[in-house]
């Protein structure tokens, strides 16, 4: 079966910081890879997603993220944060496919502040 | 604008009693998802539909059931069964088109907080 980590419960950058977030799964074929942002009291906003190619994705809203088979990864990174950045953000992985639904499992997510 | 909207917002349960959280989508979507999020613990599935009429247990079905008798239209019971039902939850879809559905992005609707009261 598979799973996601994200280790960084809450992290907390400054604005125009660099912002990396962790993604770490465990899955025994090549997954598919996805960053969800969720706002306070909303549902989850498709940042970008990983499926086959190459392993450095371009999101929206400034985002990427980089598949590294050897470290099991998918991090998240923006070069410089906004203060609208603030949110959650949370990793997705899909299995691949053995037949009728592919599970997708959610990290339990990194709340990300940003101060002035 | 095409999208899921998922009403009410906030809903209250008594002790003892059923209650229906409304999801409906003009996507155009085959699939469709309910997710229950609690604080620290992401999102956690409680059932899903492939298509019209059929729809399958998730991770945490247990107190809950579903309807598909529309495509548009994913309704969630949450029944008296469930002990603990206060949570954010949310409804998701996707096109689900092919075997391979569950790769596919999901698209979020807002969501419903439930409390008890």
């Amino acid at each position: 079966a598979q799973s996601v980590t994200q280790p960084d419960i809450h992290i907390t950058v400054s604005e125009g910081a660099s912002l990396e977030l962790r993604c770490n799964y465990s899955y025994g074929a090549t997954p598919y890879l996805f960053w969800y942002v969720q706002s306070p009291g909303q549902g989850l906003q498709l940042l970008l997603k990983y499926f086959s190619g190459d392993t450095l994705v371009q999101g929206i809203k400034g985002f990427e993220a980089e598949f590294k088979r050897s470290q099991s990864s998918f991090n998240l990174r923006k070069p410089s944060v906004h203060w609208s950045d603030a949110a959650e953000y949370f990793c997705a992985v899909g299995a691949s496919p053995s037949g009728g639904y592919q599970k997708v499992t959610f990290g339990t997510g990194t709340k990300l502040q940003v101060i002035p | 604008d095409g999208g899921i909207t998922q009403s009410p917002k906030y809903l209250f349960r008594k002790e003892g009693q059923n209650v229906t959280l409304s999801c409906e989508q003009n996507l155009n979507h085959d699939a469709m998802y309910w997710y229950r999020q609690d604080p620290g613990q992401g999102l956690r599935l409680i059932y899903y539909s492939q298509i019209v009429n059929d729809f399958q247990k998730g991770d945490i079905a247990e107190g809950y059931s579903v309807s598909r008798e529309k495509k548009e239209s994913f309704p969630l019971t949450v029944t008296s069964a469930q002990k603990n039902p206060t949570a954010f939850y949310l409804c998701a879809s996707n096109p689900g088109q092919g075997v391979f559905f569950g790769n596919q992005p999901q698209h979020f609707g807002d969501g419903t907080r439930l409390s008890i009261l």
